[in-house]
């Protein structure tokens, strides 16, 4: 059965501090690996990962995958208040599937 | 450019009745995913629309059933509605025809909550 298994469930942290967020995952017919924050309602993309041990980088933002230990981290560096969500993470199947497996998600709360 | 749409926002619900969602996919977008989100938990997927078809299915009983129209919208029916229908269903969409929903993000709508009492 596939499985992502995200953690910290969930983290409180202060403005400034950096955070590392993990994800695990063992699925069948992986293709890449996407990277959400969910505020309220809609998850808004973040990253795509397809290609191990390159990191992607969108301001504060990075991310990572490791294909062989089957696992990716979200780095959020000098956080803001406007970084508190849930970030999901969702391997991409491949094969005949193209649907998202999704975590259950990173709370992460940022005090000022 | 308009992004995902999806309609009504809210819906109230009694048990046994039946609901329909709505979802526009982003401009040029032509496959739609729908997802289910109970509270504390990450989305499930549903079903996934292509060309008007099911392309494929996620572990959810026949009372879940859609569509998809020529314009590339969607809808998702819930038939015989239980408690444990209610959630957050989210409507994505993607880019690309047949093999692009494996090479492009899937984008989100903002959602539909569903309150089944």
């Amino acid at each position: 059965e596939d499985k992502v298994v995200q953690s910290p469930l969930s983290l409180v942290v202060h403005e400034g501090d950096t955070v590392t967020l993990n994800c695990s995952y063992e699925v069948t017919n992986f293709r890449s690996l996407l990277w959400y924050k969910q505020e309220k309602k809609a998850p808004t993309f973040l990253f795509m990962l397809t290609s191990s041990g390159i990191e992607k980088k969108s301001g504060r933002l990075s991310s990572i995958l490791d294909k062989k230990e089957l696992f990716s981290i979200l780095n959020i560096t000098a956080t803001q208040t406007g970084d508190s969500a849930i970030y999901l993470c969702a391997p991409l199947l491949g094969g005949s599937q193209g649907n998202l497996i999704f975590g259950k998600g990173t709370k992460l709360s940022v005090k000022p | 450019d308009a992004g995902v749409t999806q309609s009504p926002t809210h819906l109230i619900k009694t048990r046994g009745q039946q609901v329909t969602l709505r979802c526009s996919p982003k401009s040029g977008h032509d496959t739609v995913s729908w997802y289910q989100q109970a509270l504390g938990q990450g989305p499930q997927f549903i079903f996934q629309y292509y060309e008007e078809e099911e392309r494929q299915r996620g572990n959810f009983p026949d009372r879940f059933s859609g569509h998809q129209f020529p314009n590339y919208s969607s809808e998702l029916n819930v038939n015989a509605l239980l408690l444990g229908d209610s959630a957050l269903y989210l409507c994505a969409s993607s880019l690309g025809g047949a093999w692009g929903v494996f090479y492009n993000e899937q984008f989100f709508g903002p959602g539909t909550r569903l309150t089944v009492l």
